[in-house]
């Protein structure tokens, strides 16, 4: 168990659709990282928040958008959901210093399925 | 920018032999992390073994082993004795060491690894 949380495991919605995924950073992580796994794809990197602040942006398209909350939970949205997006959704965090510092955790992602 | 290179996007080995999973990477930092993360087809991120740039000595784990020349900027996997399990995609990764501050993190395209029994 990394002790990063994602929810939904699963999710298979229709095209033009609007969903919301979540992420639980590993207790004391100040930085989430958002990516895109396409089938037999590499890590696309999204967009990463550093203790409630957008930090980096990478290929996130403009239907999506991201926050971080007070409690360091994260959340991505995607709307107007399109075929293409269906994929996997991974959330990371990393903590910061030599004890905590060197290791990503990973979240078990998130399957999204647009039909 | 940072930037992660894995020039081999397959490899294949045979069962018990000895296959080496390249890596190079690009950064301007002194300190940072090098990761080498394994995918099996239950898409699951697994950590297979990690250096810290201000340590000369290459890490180990078993059958797992890098060499990591930090002049060259290279850091290659080495699996020793291959398994069945051991197929798998692998990404080196690259993470910038800050103690205040959005850590940079960085990903290597991947290599896929088939075993051949």
């Amino acid at each position: 168990d990394s002790g990063v949380t994602q929810t939904p495991k699963h999710l298979i919605t229709a095209t033009g659709q609007r969903v919301t995924l979540r992420c639980s950073p590993r207790s004391g992580d100040l930085s989430v990282y958002w990516y895109q796994q396409s089938l037999d794809q590499g890590l696309q990197f999204l967009i990463q928040y550093y203790n409630g602040e957008e930090r980096a942006k990478g290929n996130i398209l403009e239907r999506f958008s991201a926050q971080q909350f007070p409690d360091l939970h994260s959340e991505l949205n995607l709307s107007s959901l399109e075929l293409g997006d269906s994929a996997l959704y991974f959330c990371a965090s990393t903590g910061e210093g030599r004890a905590s510092g060197n290791t990503i955790y990973f979240g078990e992602g998130s399957w999204l399925t647009v039909v | 920018a940072q930037t992660v290179t894995q020039s081999q996007p397959e490899m294949s080995v045979q069962e018990a032999e000895t296959v080496t999973l390249s890596c190079t990477y690009d950064t301007s930092e002194s300190d940072y992390y090098l990761f080498w993360y394994k995918q099996p087809p239950s898409r699951q991120m697994i950590l297979v073994i990690r250096q810290e740039a201000y340590k000369q000595q290459n890490a180990t784990e078993n059958r797992f082993s890098v060499n990591f020349q930090k002049a060259a900027k290279s850091f290659s996997l080495k699996i020793s004795d291959s398994q069945l399990g051991d197929a798998a995609m692998y990404f080196c990764a690259y993470r910038s060491y800050q103690i205040q501050g959005a850590q940079k993190l960085v990903f290597g395209q991947g290599t896929r690894l088939t075993i051949n029994p």
